[in-house]
């Protein structure tokens, strides 16, 4: 168990709609990352908060849009959803994000269908 | 573009066998190299290796950078069944960030 907890774990909508991930990092961690892990792509790099602030951003489509909370959780909300954004997201956290060499921590993942 | 590159794609080998998993990079500002194993679910971690040279290890595992050749090996020894996964390998390219960029993964699969 990472310390990384995700809700919920399953998740099964239909196009067009609109679905909200939520994270919770580990104790004492500022920044939150989420990723989106699709057999055909692979782990992809989404976006990275900390302490608040959006700090780096990956191929994330402009229909989604992430954002981290004063207790440090962070929502990933994804509108018009499409069928190929059918995949596992993830949300990772580590202690830092200004560059220091650190691990990243992933939590057990949301696994969103779109049908 | 910041690449990892593993090879071989996928691995089937029997239990007790050594495998040895390859990782090469190509990032802009090179601080990392970190290899996670996935089974089911999340990505959970194994190795970070900043220096070229040291070895570091963990039981049967261990994981080496060569940062001239811009290179990593993930080495399992003595494998068990259990030691089935997906092996990745990323590297976070850019200064002030942490986004990590993965390779596609290594399918490892040890059969009895």
């Amino acid at each position: 168990d990472s310390g990384v907890t995700q809700t919920p774990k399953h998740l099964i909508t239909a196009t067009g709609q609109r679905v909200t991930l939520r994270c919770s990092p580990r104790s004492g961690d500022l920044s939150v990352y989420w990723y989106q892990q699709s057999l055909d792509q692979g782990l992809q790099f989404l976006i990275q908060y900390y302490n608040g602030e959006e700090r780096a951003k990956g191929n994330i489509l402009e229909r989604f849009s992430a954002q981290q909370f004063p207790d440090l959780h962070s929502e990933l909300n994804l509108s018009s959803l499409e069928l190929g954004d059918s995949a596992l997201y993830f949300c990772a956290s580590s202690v830092g994000g200004s560059g220091t060499k650190e691990t990243q921590y992933f939590g057990p993942g949301t696994r969103l269908l779109v049908l | 573009e910041d690449k990892v590159v593993q090879s071989p794609l996928s691995l089937v080998v029997h239990e007790g066998d050594t495998v040895t998993l390859n990782c090469s990079y190509e990032v802009t500002n090179f601080r990392s190299l970190l290899w996670y194993k996935q089974e089911k679910k999340a990505p959970t971690f194994l190795f970070m290796l900043t220096s070229s040279g040291i070895e570091k290890k963990s039981g049967r595992l261990s994981s080496i950078l060569d940062k001239k050749e811009l290179f990593s090996i993930l080495n399992i020894t003595a494998t068990q069944t259990g030691d089935s996964a997906i092996y990745l390998c990323a590297a976070p390219p850019l200064s002030g960030a942490q986004k990590l960029v993965f390779g596609q993964g290594t399918r490892l699969t040890i059969n009895p």
